[in-house]
């Protein structure tokens, strides 16, 4: 079945670090989503790209949709606290999603 | 009430025990989803419903029984559960399912014991 490969796994950051973080997959996806998932809570969407090439902002967060539609980015820039959760990608095309395993950031003061 | 909302937002059961999961979305949307997220594991899909019709059953076994009496409303019903069952068990919805954004609800956290 289809897979996402999405990295690092996890991530200690000190609070105004830049943060990078990428889903790969050997499936072409028409559509990308990436997920802010916080304890307790269900994942929140945060940035979603419809077009190959598309680079879209969220406030202190940037991603693109990889020219080859296989991969995606998400970069947060000045990481502060309330940025700590698992932040999950989302490749889509017909009607599934597929979900990539959730990179796990830390950010400390 | 705004977005998703899920009910319980805890729930710990014994494995001959009935108990049903409840799902309702306020964004008008006509698709629903269920699924299940174990520690360390993707999400994993287990059901999906357009207008109220189920399109989708991700060779879930037979003691989760989905049931969605109209496109605002969706539940899961349990019966004899597995330990190996206890996760947290998301309920999502779309405008459509295909193209479209899944918005989630907080989820309910299961425990089986």
């Amino acid at each position: 079945g289809q897979q996402l490969n999405q990295s690092p796994q996890s991530m200690f950051i000190q609070e105004g670090e830049d943060v990078s973080m990428n889903c790969t997959s050997s499936s072409i996806f028409n559509t990308w989503l990436w997920y802010k998932q916080e304890p307790g809570e269900g994942p929140v969407l945060l940035i979603a790209l419809y077009k190959a090439g598309e680079l879209t902002s969220n406030g202190r967060l940037t991603a693109q949709f990889g020219i080859t539609r296989k991969d995606s980015f998400l970069n947060i820039s000045a990481s502060i606290p309330s940025d700590v959760g698992i932040y999950f990608c989302a490749g889509q095309n017909t009607d599934k999603l597929i979900f990539g395993t959730g990179t796990r950031l830390q950010v400390f003061p | 009430e705004t977005g998703v909302t899920q009910t319980p937002r805890h729930l710990v059961m014994g494995m001959t025990n009935k108990k049903s999961l409840k799902c309702e979305q306020h964004l008008g949307h006509n698709a629903m989803y269920w699924y299940k997220q174990s520690a360390k594991k993707p999400l994993e899909l287990m059901f999906v419903y357009s207008l109220e019709e189920r399109v989708e059953n991700n060779s879930v076994p037979s003691r989760f029984s989905p049931e969605c009496p109209n496109s605002s409303h969706l539940f899961l019903h349990l019966h004899t559960l597995q330990p190996e069952d206890s996760a947290l068990y998301l309920c999502a919805s779309s405008l459509r399912t295909s193209g479209n954004e899944q918005f989630f609800g907080p989820g309910t956290r299961l425990t089986v014991l």
